[in-house]
């Protein structure tokens, strides 16, 4: 058990809906970091928050936008869903704001669009 | 922007075989690290290298940094059913501050 929690553990939804995924971080670590992986892209870097703020972005879509809050657990939410967003979403953590950090990841949140 | 290639993609091999990933770069790294993901499961971290030329073990496992800190590899001995699963490299991205991951190794061991 990595200690990070991601709820749902799976959702299905149809196109042009909205969804909110959750993540708390290990006990202790700051940073909180989200990954899409999808079966012909691998494991895509989204967006990392730190401390509350926004520290770092990938290949994040303007459908999609995520926050962290004052207890340190995230949310990711999608809107506008396309069946291309069907993917796994994770979770990750880390104590410092460095991303040269080892990455503790969740057990991630299926998601279908249909 | 930095590109981090794995091959093979997918590996099929006999329990008690050898198996080999390798893992390349486009830039130069100021660390690699390995993960492991199990079928269903989520990336769990093996073991982070730092230093040029660097060769850490751990237990049938080996993990390699080349010279040029561009290039790594993990090496298996004798697999067992336990190390099915896909194998991931990641190096730091200076650019968008954030770990890039390699395409993966799926490892298939026949029992």
């Amino acid at each position: 058990d990595s200690g990070v929690t991601q709820t749902p553990k799976h959702l299905i939804t149809a196109t042009g809906q909205r969804v909110t995924l959750r993540c708390s971080p290990r006990s202790g670590d700051l940073s909180v970091y989200w990954y899409q992986q999808s079966l012909d892209q691998g494991l895509q870097f989204l967006i990392q928050y730190y401390n509350g703020e926004e520290r770092a972005k990938g290949n994040i879509l303007e459908r999609f936008s995520a926050q962290q809050f004052p207890d340190l657990h995230s949310e990711l939410n999608l809107s506008s869903l396309e069946l291309g967003d069907s993917a796994l979403y994770f979770c990750a953590s880390t104590p410092g704001s460095s991303y040269n950090s080892p990455l503790h990841f969740g057990n991630g949140t299926r998601l279908t669009v249909t | 922007g930095q590109q981090v290639m794995q091959i093979p993609q997918y590996q099929h091999v006999q329990e008690g075989e050898d198996f080999t990933t390798y893992c390349n770069s486009s830039t130069t790294l100021s660390n690699i690290q390995w993960y492991k993901q199990r079928p269903g499961g989520h990336p769990v971290f093996l073991i982070q290298l730092v230093k040029s030329g660097e060769v850490k073990k751990q237990k049938r496992l080996t993990f390699q940094f080349g010279e040029a800190k561009k290039n790594s590899s993990l090496h298996i001995t004798a697999t067992q059913t336990t190390d099915v699963g896909t194998y991931f490299c990641a190096g730091p991205d200076t650019g968008r501050r954030a770990l890039t991951f390699g395409s993966g190794t799926r490892l298939q061991v026949q029992p």
